[in-house]
């Protein structure tokens, strides 16, 4: 069936580095997608969005990628750190389609 | 502005009983949508309300129920608990129905022994 994951549950960089996390979805329907943020006893945080229309979008030390051809979203965040460790969740959405969020994946910022 | 609220922030009920949980969104805002998020499930969608009526639901049993004030607040009810209902039920609010940019509450904690 149709959904929405994550290629990694976890991921762990070294602070100043360059994270990248992945996300598939298979659902064709789909046109905005949302990357979130959840640090422990939070709820998720939104971060960065992007409609199908676009391939990039740029935010504060983010960015998104669409690759639509192989239903691929990333999340790249730029010298990362110790505060941005948290679970990042992608989701889908679109007309008539209900918010579906992948798994989740545990990035984790060493010193 | 004030973020969405969640009430009580941690539960602990018994098997066959019911709870009700309240979301108070932000202001302005007149959707509120509900999930539910465990450890082996992630997160999944369960309800949305706007303008006091039900908009859209999601795959979850008739247990599973919710209402929305005229002030927007919202309350989910769940009745005769299950273990696997444990959960974090998540509250995000948004200015229209269906609008994109939701926002999240800090979610009640329930958990059912």
């Amino acid at each position: 069936g149709e959904s929405v994951g994550l290629h990694l549950p976890t991921l762990s960089v070294q602070e100043g580095d360059n994270s990248i996390i992945n996300c598939a979805y298979s659902n064709s329907a789909s046109d905005y997608f949302i990357w979130y943020k959840q640090e422990s006893g939070k709820g998720p945080q939104f971060i960065i969005d992007i409609r199908s229309n676009m391939d990039k979008r740029q935010g504060q030390r983010v960015t998104v990628l669409l690759n639509k051809t192989v239903k691929h979203l990333s999340l790249q965040i730029a010298a990362t750190q110790p505060g941005d460790s948290a679970v990042y969740f992608c989701a889908e959405n679109g007309r008539d389609i209900d918010m579906r969020f992948g798994a989740g994946t545990r990035l984790t910022v060493k010193p | 502005k004030a973020g969405v609220t969640q009430t009580p922030r941690y539960l602990i009920k018994t098997r066959g009983q019911q709870v009700t949980l309240s979301c108070s969104p932000i202001s302005g805002h007149r959707s509120v949508s509900w999930y539910q998020q465990t450890p082996g499930q992630g997160l999944q969608f369960l309800f949305e309300y706007f303008s006091e009526t039900q908009r859209n639901k999601g795959n979850f049993p008739g247990r599973f129920s919710g209402r929305q004030f005229s002030n927007s607040r919202s309350e989910m009810n769940v009745s005769t608990l299950e273990l696997g209902d444990s959960a974090l039920y998540l509250c995000a609010s948004s200015l229209w129905q269906g609008d994109y940019e939701q926002y999240f509450g800090p979610g009640t904690r329930l958990t059912v022994t």
